[in-house]
């Protein structure tokens, strides 16, 4: 089983839609998990962090299910401009900082 | 307050030659990592510093990459000799603590 699974996508949708992704994890010590927003051929960014039940960023909210070993992504009233590979991330071994990434979730916003 | 920069952005080398890729972090961070994305693949570690020390090396493929980190400031990967799977995108990250930021990436191709 891999460390850190996402469902690749793509996700297509239509502009101010919601969507959800998963991600699951194997480590259940895990402590520190991240979304990152990759666009093509660039570099991953920082998109949030969660460390407790969830975090909210405006129309990003991330939640974290410890009892199911997933943490999620909501994007509400999607934009064009959230088309990218959403990259889950998992600090493991828990306590360090060696991130463990997943494969990444491809999502396109249609217009 | 400049960026993790990566220097060169592209290399193509033959097999058997020798690259040395850069990366200087964030003005401050004394934690930088090195990550490499192959074709078709996840983003995997390869290895950490704190400061000038080597905290983590254990993503580190065999004995021909070379990490080095001089005065605990900009970091240089050497890989000697090159293969050809050897190929991919090695980006580099810098942080203070468990939010790490990526530079633009290297792509090497090794003919």
């Amino acid at each position: 089983r891999k460390e850190v699974e996402q469902d690749p996508g793509p996700f297509n949708v239509p502009e101010g839609a919601t969507v959800a992704f998963n991600c699951t994890y194997s480590n259940s010590a895990s402590q520190s998990f991240f979304w990152y927003r990759q666009d093509c051929r660039k570099e991953p960014k920082l998109l949030m962090s969660v460390y407790s039940s969830g975090n909210e960023d405006g129309r990003f909210t991330a939640q974290l299910n410890r009892a199911s070993q997933y943490i999620s992504l909501l994007i509400r009233d999607s934009k064009l401009s959230d088309s990218a590979t959403y990259l889950c991330v998992v600090n493991n071994p828990p306590g360090t900082y060696k991130y463990i990434f997943g494969t990444g979730t491809r999502l396109k916003v249609l217009a | 307050e400049a960026g993790v920069t990566q220097f060169p952005s592209h290399s193509v080398i033959e097999k058997g030659q020798t690259v040395t890729l850069r990366c200087d972090p964030i003005s401050g961070h004394d934690n930088l990592y090195w990550y490499r994305r192959v074709m078709g693949k996840e983003i995997k570690f390869l290895l950490h510093f704190v400061k000038e020390s080597k905290q983590d090396e254990s993503g580190m493929p065999n004995n021909r990459f070379l990490a080095e980190r001089t005065g605990g400031t900009y970091s240089t990967l050497k890989v000697q000799p090159a293969e050809l799977e050897d190929s991919g995108v090695y980006f580099c990250a810098s942080s203070t603590a468990y939010e790490q930021y990526f530079g633009p990436g290297t792509r090497l191709t090794v003919t």
